[in-house]
């Protein structure tokens, strides 16, 4: 069974434009998250769809807004970038609803760099 | 709000020796606990997880862990390592009621000696 998928797999942008990530989970699983990873650090929850409806929010700026697919892709979108979204955006996937004691399985990321 | 420490940025062990790597919280209720690997340029992979019941879980690659309330920790073991778990590893704590947030330690790389 294909793992979830993200893409592109890398990605340059400049300051103030716009980007659009990816994800699509495994199939079956209704649930997507998505973190991001600065180098040297540990991954940073951004958000958490479970049937195409935002069930949690990080601490991020509304800058950052994602969408869940009725095929329960997922997109991640992020405008006005900053020199400091550069980082790995994670997406994970799971099986059942939005409760913690459900095991994520991650893909690989993105990795967006911004100059 | 949830927190994770892991004190270790760095470890370096030698092949066949054992490894613990460390691993403290903070939740006031009862958590969930995960242990994931990140190979570079790779996603995490879960290690294991604690969620009730025997304080001892175990599992994939000969991995585990020890849950102890008293001390808020949950550190990792393996007994003896091999060239190939060198990686970074991360801690997350994760909560009923949250949704599927997880939060995450900063991580302990680990380097493996021949």
């Amino acid at each position: 069974d294909a793992g979830v998928t993200q893409s592109p797999t890398h990605l340059i942008k400049t300051r103030g434009q716009h980007v659009t990530l990816r994800c699509s989970p495994i199939s079956g699983h209704k649930s997507v998250s998505w973190y991001q990873q600065v180098l040297g650090q540990g991954p940073q929850f951004i958000f958490q769809y479970y049937e195409k409806e935002e069930r949690g929010r990080g601490n991020f700026p509304d800058r950052f807004s994602a969408r869940q697919f009725p095929n329960y892709s997922s997109e991640l979108n992020v405008n006005a970038l900053l020199l400091g979204d550069s980082a790995l955006y994670l997406c994970a996937s799971s099986p059942t609803g939005p409760a913690s004691y459900n095991e994520q399985f991650f893909g690989p990321g993105t990795r967006l760099t911004v100059l | 709000a949830q927190s994770v420490t892991q004190p270790d940025i760095h470890i370096t062990v030698s092949e066949g020796a054992s490894l613990e790597l460390r691993c403290n919280y903070s939740y006031g209720a009862t958590p969930y606990l995960f242990w994931y690997v990140q190979s570079p340029g790779q996603g995490l992979q879960l290690l294991l997880k604690y969620f009730s019941g025997d304080t001892l879980v175990q599992g994939i690659k000969g991995f585990e862990a020890e849950f102890k309330r008293s001390q808020s920790s949950f550190n990792l073991r393996k007994p003896s390592v091999h060239w190939s778990d060198a990686a970074e590893y991360f801690c997350a704590v994760g909560a009923l009621g949250y949704g599927n947030k997880l939060v995450f330690g900063a991580g302990t790389i680990l380097r493996v000696k021949s």
